[in-house]
């Protein structure tokens, strides 16, 4: 099993629609829990931590479920400008809790006019 | 707003040479990594750097790597013999705490020839 699995997608969707991002991580033990965005070739940038209580943060809403070892990013009213690739990022403690990131292969999402 | 930079933003280097990524990170951080990303992959940790020591480092981070601070401010690093495979975009982050955000910088993107 892959530590941190999202679908690449791309989702392709137009203005203004509500678009879903999944995301499953293999390490029980994983005590932080991030979405990051990254735009072409450019470096990946926080969007937004993740809590077991959920979080929103404007159109971005983003849930935990540790017993299922899930996480997901809701985007609502979607706009052109949120087209980029959104990466899972899970902080694995490994042998040490060194503050390691372990990134998922992210999710492109194209937003159409 | 504090950033992290890198430098160079491109380096174009034979295969077999030396090269060294160059980092600053942001100034009251003191936990550091590095990370890379083939063209077309995920993003994939290196090495964490803390109290001037490795702290824990990947598979990747092999013999032919090695990480430095050579002073206050930079944090280095060195690729001893390059091979083709080693073309990739190298990020480096830095954070005040474990837990604590990464702020990555804009990266250096390496091509091997």
């Amino acid at each position: 099993r892959k530590e941190v699995e999202q679908d690449p997608g791309p989702f392709n969707v137009p203005e203004g629609a509500t678009v879903a991002f999944n995301c499953t991580y293999s390490n029980s033990a994983s005590q932080s829990f991030f979405w990051y965005r990254q735009d072409c070739r450019k470096e990946p940038k926080l969007l937004m931590s993740v809590y077991s209580s959920g979080n929103e943060d404007g159109r971005f809403t983003a849930q935990l479920n540790r017993a299922s070892q899930y996480i997901s990013l809701l985007i609502r009213d979607s706009k052109l400008s949120d087209s980029a690739t959104y990466l899972c990022v899970v902080n694995f403690p490994g042998s040490g809790n060194t503050g390691k990131l372990i990134f998922g292969q992210g999710t492109t999402l194209q937003v159409k006019p | 707003e504090p950033e992290v930079t890198q430098t160079p933003s491109h380096q174009v280097t034979q295969m077999g040479q030396e090269v060294i990524l160059r980092c600053v990170p942001i100034s009251n951080h003191l936990y550091f990594y590095w990370y890379r990303q083939i063209l077309g992959q995920k993003v994939e940790f290196l090495v964490s750097f803390y109290n001037n020591e490795i702290s824990e480092k990947s598979e990747i981070f092999d013999d032919q790597f090695s990480v430095e601070r050579p002073d206050g401010s930079n944090f280095t690093l060195k690729i001893r013999s390059t091979k083709l495979e080693d073309s990739a975009m190298y990020f480096c982050a830095s954070s005040d705490g474990i837990q604590g955000t990464k702020h990555f910088g804009d990266g250096t993107r390496l091509s091997i020839l």
